[in-house]
């Protein structure tokens, strides 16, 4: 089964507007939570990622938000620009294992 | 630094052929992952090497095998190709866990 679950499918957010994308995870071994940036023809590039130690991680217009007790993280992209609009992939692993488990993945559009 | 590499970028097989893949880790990288990226599944693991030894291994049939040398390269070989193995083909590179950077990806068509 699909050990994250990731949402909204598509987005399609105005330039200078917030996307917000979410995923949730099952197995509470998980404890290390990467995003990836993916454009058409090209291998996913690592953005940003959390441990579960904290709730919150900040990077440029980059943050994740971490809810360990509801099992659910988040990526918000703030002052969305059109060269974000790629596909964008939350992941998960746990220690000891570099088998990234990832969700099905957010196409982002982003208009001008 | 010099990125992850792989080659060749694009193949194209008959049904029933085998294929290496190969792949070059960033420099001092020990650690490299394969994945099968496909329109309907996804991202999905194949297999990881460390240090020239399978560490972690997904569920893939036993067509799909790899190996890595001791300048920390690594191969993946698919035997008896089916026409449901067209993917792209990832690899990733990290120290030794968590971070893991992405090649560009090999374009596998099987016909």
């Amino acid at each position: 089964q699909q050990q994250v679950k990731q949402s909204p499918q598509s987005l399609i957010v105005q330039k200078g507007g917030i996307s917000i994308i979410n995923c949730a995870y099952e197995n509470t071994a998980f404890d290390y939570f990467p995003w990836y940036q993916q454009f058409p023809g090209k291998g996913p590039a690592l953005l940003i990622a959390i441990r579960p130690d904290v709730s919150e991680k900040k990077e440029g217009r980059f943050t994740i938000s971490f809810n360990k007790s509801a099992k659910q993280f988040s990526l918000h992209i703030m002052d969305s620009q059109p060269g974000d609009s790629a596909t964008y992939f939350c992941a998960a692993s746990r220690t000891g294992a570099n088998n990234l488990f990832f969700g099905t993945g957010t196409r982002l559009t982003v208009i001008p | 630094k010099a990125g992850v590499t792989q080659t060749p970028r694009y193949l194209i097989k008959t049904r029933g052929q085998q294929v290496t893949l190969s792949c070059s880790p960033i420099s001092g990288h020990r650690s490299v992952s394969w994945y099968q990226q496909t329109p309907g599944q996804g991202l999905q693991f194949l297999f990881e090497y460390f240090s020239e030894t399978q560490r972690n291994k997904g569920n893939f049939p036993g067509r799909f095998s790899g190996r890595q040398f001791s300048n920390s390269r690594s191969e993946m070989n698919v035997s008896t190709l089916e026409l449901g193995d067209s993917a792209l083909y990832l690899c990733a590179s990290s120290v030794s866990s968590y971070e893991q950077y992405f090649g560009p990806g090999t374009r596998l068509t099987v016909t």
